[in-house]
């Protein structure tokens, strides 16, 4: 099977911008999750989506958002862009033992 | 607030020897733990896991050892190779977030020949 993909891998975003990040899931895997990667501060829990529900949410402002498509297909939408917004973005899919998560290789987002 | 933490944020460790990386968390809820790899430009990857009904889960070279009532986790790898240096991310979660890992912030492990 494809591992987890996300597109874009890099990208440079101006501050006040917004910016959409997709995540195409494991076949077969319906449980996606977003987590943000910065220096010091480890893996922060965006939020998880299932069978195209938000079923979980981690403690990020309004401005984060996502939805989950009828294939499994995730994005991740932030707007209003801030500086302290770069960092790694990364997407997991699982299946129904959603302990163990399947990564991407991650989206890195750099804000100017 | 830092449920899961890894205090030591490197590890540097002779090929051969044994690395240990630790891990505490504070939440009493959290019933599963977890270890990830990763290398740059990479996601994590899985690497290992426990029950908090175990106090021990082998898999080759990886072992983790879980002390509940220190609330304290820690990972062993012997012998270590090169190819294990890599950052270690220490992960948990409650059976009533299944979706949602916990993370620590992660130690560099650097194994040098």
């Amino acid at each position: 099977k494809a591992g987890v993909t996300q597109t874009p891998r890099y990208l440079i975003k101006t501050r006040g911008q917004q910016v959409t990040l997709s995540c195409s899931p494991i076949s077969g895997h319906r449980s996606v999750s977003w987590y943000q990667q910065t220096p010091g501060q480890g893996l922060q829990f965006l939020f998880e989506y299932f069978s195209e529900t938000q079923r979980n949410k981690g403690n990020f402002p309004g401005r984060f958002s996502g939805r989950q498509f009828s294939n499994s297909r995730s994005e991740m939408n932030v707007s209003t862009l801030e500086l302290g917004d770069s960092a790694l973005y990364l997407c997991a899919s699982s299946d129904t033992t959603t302990r163990f998560q399947y990564f991407g290789p991650g989206t890195r987002l750099t804000v100017t | 607030d830092q449920q899961v933490k890894q205090n030591s944020p490197s590890l540097s460790v002779q090929e051969g020897r044994i690395s240990i990386l630790n891990c505490d968390y504070t939440n009493s809820m959290f019933d599963y733990f977890l270890w990830y790899k990763k290398y740059p430009a990479e996601g994590p990857t899985f690497l290992i896991s426990i029950s908090s009904i175990k106090d021990k889960n082998e898999d080759g070279r990886f072992t983790v050892f879980l002390n509940k009532s220190a609330k304290h986790l820690s990972l062993h790898i012997v012998p270590s190779q090169p190819g294990d240096s890599a950052v270690y991310f220490c992960a948990a979660v409650s059976t009533g977030t299944a979706s949602k890992l916990t993370f620590g912030t992660g130690t560099r492990l650097q194994v040098t020949l």
